[in-house]
This record gives C-alpha cells, structure tokens and sequence, in this order.
C-alpha cells in the first residue's frame, strides 16, 4: 500500500482557476515537501515544512500556498492557474528535516492548465 | 548556492554493457550525497546515500563513490539490465540547510534487450 498518497492523480484546469493538491502521508514523519517536476526544471524544490511549521520556501509567486491541517497532512493551493504551472507535483516526507535522511515521495498529481 | 550537475540524458545502451553517471556537486559544506531513481509513473525513491566523504554507496548493483577532492559522485554498475531503465538524479542535502534536498536534472537511462 502507498505510504504517501496524492489526490488527485490527474489534474486538468483553465487558466485563472484554482486547485488544491491533496497530499497525505502514513509513515509517521515529521517533515514533509513539495516538489515539481517539468521539463523546464526538473525536481524543484518548493516548500518545506516541519511539524506543520513553514521551514523553507523557493516559491517566489504567493499563488502557491502550502495549507496543514494535521502532521501528515500538506495540501498545496494555486490560485490564477496559468499555463506554466502545468507540471508534475510531488509530495514528500522524511522522518525529520533533511540532513541525512531519506526523502520519500508520493507518484504525483500531473496538473495540466489549458 | 548549492548545486549538482549531471550527465545529461538520454543515455542508451545494450543490456550487459557498463554504466557511468557523473555527478558533479558545489556546496560550502560538506554534504550527504544521495543517488535517487525514477520510474516511469511513480515518483523518485532512494538508490543509496552516502554521508561521509571518501565512503561508497551501493545497491542493486550500482555504486558510487564520495570524493571530496574531486567533488564528485559518479554512479556506476558493471552490466546493466533493461529493468535499469529509468531516470536517475543525483542530490546532496547541505547541513547547513537541512530543509531541502538539491537536485540535478536527472539523466535518463535506456537499456535496450
């Protein structure tokens, strides 16, 4: 069974809506992440929390908000969706921040903005 | 700041053939050096690591080595299989930002039958 599941798997948007990626993690960590994916940069680092703190953030549009609820729980809102948003979203998680530890990742949300 | 840079994909080659990835990293510390790989549909998920310099790193028949001197931390296996193809990213955690992983951009191997 997944440990860190992603909702949805496939996301299809027009441009200047907005969208909420769903990220849930089963491993007990205490860190978790968002990463994107596209061809343009491949694996970039985007927000880091750490026992639902902001630890980290490589975002330089407010569009993209990072929303926790619970421990292992990191949504990821965007709002005003363009066209360059389109890319794959991982998830991560790692029992605590970085160091040596290992990430794990969720297989992704593909988000295409028409 | 803190970067890794990669051989640059697409790779192909023969099943049984030999494979090296270089990696090449620049960072003040000295870093955790990781080898991540990515299949078609799923998200990366660890090959090894590697936390102290001079060390290697091994599994499934892929190793690298941490040379501090040379900062780098090639990635090689002696025969590979076509089950190997994938994408493979090379990464270093800085201690002095333990926040995030940097990546490289990842070089996609294809192994053919």
């Amino acid at each position: 069974d997944p440990k860190i599941i992603q909702k949805p798997k496939y996301l299809v948007a027009v441009t200047g809506s907005e969208k909420i990626l769903i990220c849930e993690q089963y491993l007990g960590h205490n860190a978790m992440y968002w990463y994107r994916q596209s061809a343009k940069k491949p694996l970039e680092f985007m927000f880091s929390y750490s026992y639902q703190k902001l630890m980290d953030n490589q975002t330089a549009s407010s569009r993209f908000q990072p929303q926790s609820s619970k421990k292992n729980h990191l949504d990821l809102q965007i709002t005003a969706l363009k066209p360059d948003d389109s890319a794959t979203y991982f998830c991560a998680s790692s029992q605590d921040r970085q160091g040596q530890n290992t990430l794990y990742f969720g297989a992704g949300t593909r988000l295409s903005v028409l | 700041g803190d970067s890794v840079t990669q051989t640059e994909g697409p790779v192909t080659l023969s099943e049984g053939t030999s494979l090296t990835v270089n990696c090449s990293y620049e960072t003040k510390q000295y870093p955790t050096l990781f080898w991540y790989v990515q299949y078609p549909g799923e998200g990366p998920q660890l090959l090894f690591k590697v936390p102290k310099a001079n060390e290697k790193g091994s599994n499934r028949g892929f190793e690298a080595t941490y040379n501090k001197e040379a900062t780098s931390f090639h990635l090689q296996k002696a025969s590979v299989q076509e089950s190997d193809s994938a994408v493979y990213y090379c990464a270093l955690s800085d201690p002095s930002n333990t926040n995030k992983v940097v990546f490289g951009t990842g070089t996609r191997l294809q192994v053919l039958p």
